[in-house]
């Protein structure tokens, strides 16, 4: 497996609280992704990385941020989590942009009530 | 923007069976086609990929996928299914000039003994 480990893997939290969410890498691959997982709606890409610092919005990205200060660790932030954001969020990291398959982590179960 | 059908939410089938999961797409651009599957909590796991080439990929364990540029298919399939195949199977579909994967809403593959 590659190594990537997102943590929390469960998560309850509140109405209107901060939540982050944390995706780790030993594979020194220089993209990083967040996808939240629906039933019907597959796999739906929230933000993105392309390197420290670099970031860029998915088609889900409303009430999300993200950071990335090293390239090992990539970051999601809820700023006021909402019913709606209620998911299992994966991580995936791939070696270029292109013809690289991603490679995702074991999800993070997130209820929001 | 590009976009993933898969035309089946689930499919049942009894054990050793052959099966398919359609699979269309739509872009603009030329493509790279993936198929990958998740079992029961757990991350999604790369089961083939289409880059160029021959159209006709397989994968290790008996999977194989036949890129269909006119009819924008890459459809799934396997001649003889095993109860340890049940799990969800996602297409999805990167362009050669962007760094976002799309993916479909998934089949739900159901293997009966």
């Amino acid at each position: 497996d590659a190594g990537i480990t997102q943590s929390p893997r469960h998560k309850v939290t509140e109405t209107g609280t901060p939540v982050t969410l944390r995706c780790h890498q030993t594979e020194n691959h220089r993209y990083m992704y967040w996808y939240r997982q629906d039933p019907g709606h597959g796999l739906r890409l929230i933000h993105y990385s392309y390197g420290v610092k670099d970031t860029d919005k998915g088609e889900v990205s409303d009430g999300y941020s993200v950071s990335r200060s090293k390239t090992e660790d990539f970051l999601l932030t809820l700023e006021s989590a909402t019913s709606s954001q209620t998911s299992v969020y994966f991580c995936a990291i791939s070696r270029d942009s292109n013809n690289s398959p991603l490679h995702f982590g074991n999800g993070t179960r997130l209820t929001v009530t | 923007a590009q976009s993933v059908t898969q035309l089946d939410s689930q499919v049942p089938v009894f054990e050793e069976a052959p099966v398919e999961l359609r699979c269309n797409y739509s872009s603009s651009v030329s493509v790279y086609l993936f198929w990958y599957v998740q079992y029961p909590n757990q991350g999604l796991q790369l089961l083939l990929k289409y880059l160029s080439g021959s159209t006709l990929v397989e994968s290790i364990n008996g999977f194989e996928a036949e890129f269909n540029k006119s009819q924008t298919s890459f459809h799934l399939r396997k001649p003889s299914v095993h109860i340890s195949d049940t799990a969800e199977y996602f297409c999805a579909v990167r362009s050669n000039a962007g760094n976002m994967l799309t993916f479909g809403g998934g089949t739900r593959l159901m293997v009966k003994p």
